[in-house]
């Protein structure tokens, strides 16, 4: 069964400290994993995907198999990165009715 | 452009009643999804479409029915609401089953008393 867990409900660092929201899987294939972020009074968008290897608002993550994990990182957070969180995951077909979100870690940095 | 567009943005219901949530986007997804997001538990999934005429059950199907008669609008029904499923909900959209990144509305918050 697929599953992701997000160990941290709440994250709270100061700015400019590096961050780390981490991400847990479970998958018997090989997965896709994806970072959502829902600012204050904003919808919940799409932050990176494992795929496009790519840094997005100085944000990266790397999927790891070995550990299966996909932990997001920052290494100097901003106050405007306060938001909630979450990891998702999807198998290769029909993304959207296998796609599976974590709890959510809600980040807070504080000045 | 708007997007998806959910409503109403808030609602307090009586347990037993009937309630729709709406849900229209103008982007020409062939995809979309019904979601409620509850503490602790994420965002999980109660129905999804993956074309216009067709539905299918999420993680969390039970008391909730959907339809889908055109590609635009995903309406959501509870036909007897009970307090378990005061929520807040999401649709969502996608260009196709294919693609990760979903398109989400501004979500319903949706007590049932």
């Amino acid at each position: 069964a697929q599953r992701v867990t997000q160990p941290e409900k709440l994250l709270s660092v100061f700015k400019g400290a590096p961050v780390e929201l981490k991400c847990n899987y479970s998958y018997s294939g090989s997965p896709e994993l994806f970072w959502y972020v829902q600012y204050s009074r904003q919808r919940l968008q799409l932050l990176l995907r494992h795929i496009s290897r790519e840094s997005i608002k100085g944000f990266t993550a790397d999927l790891n198999k070995g550990e299966t994990s996909f932990h997001l990182k920052k290494p100097f957070a901003q106050e405007e990165d306060s938001a909630m969180y979450y990891c998702a995951l999807s198998g290769l077909r029909n993304y959207g009715q296998n796609f599976v979100f974590g709890p959510g870690t809600r980040l807070s940095v504080l000045p | 452009i708007a997007g998806i567009t959910q409503a109403p943005t808030s609602q307090i219901l009586a347990a037993g009643r009937r309630m729709t949530l709406r849900c229209t986007q103008d982007m020409r997804h062939n995809a979309m999804y019904w979601y409620r997001q509850d503490l602790g538990l994420g965002l999980r999934l109660i129905h999804y479409s993956n074309t216009a005429g067709t539905t299918g059950k999420g993680e969390v199907p039970d008391g909730y029915s959907v339809s889908r008669a055109n590609t635009d609008d995903f309406p959501l029904t509870l036909a007897s609401a009970v307090p378990s499923q005061t929520s807040v909900y999401f649709c969502a959209s996608s260009q196709g089953v294919r693609t990760g990144e979903l398109f989400f509305g501004e979500g319903s918050r949706l007590t049932v008393l």
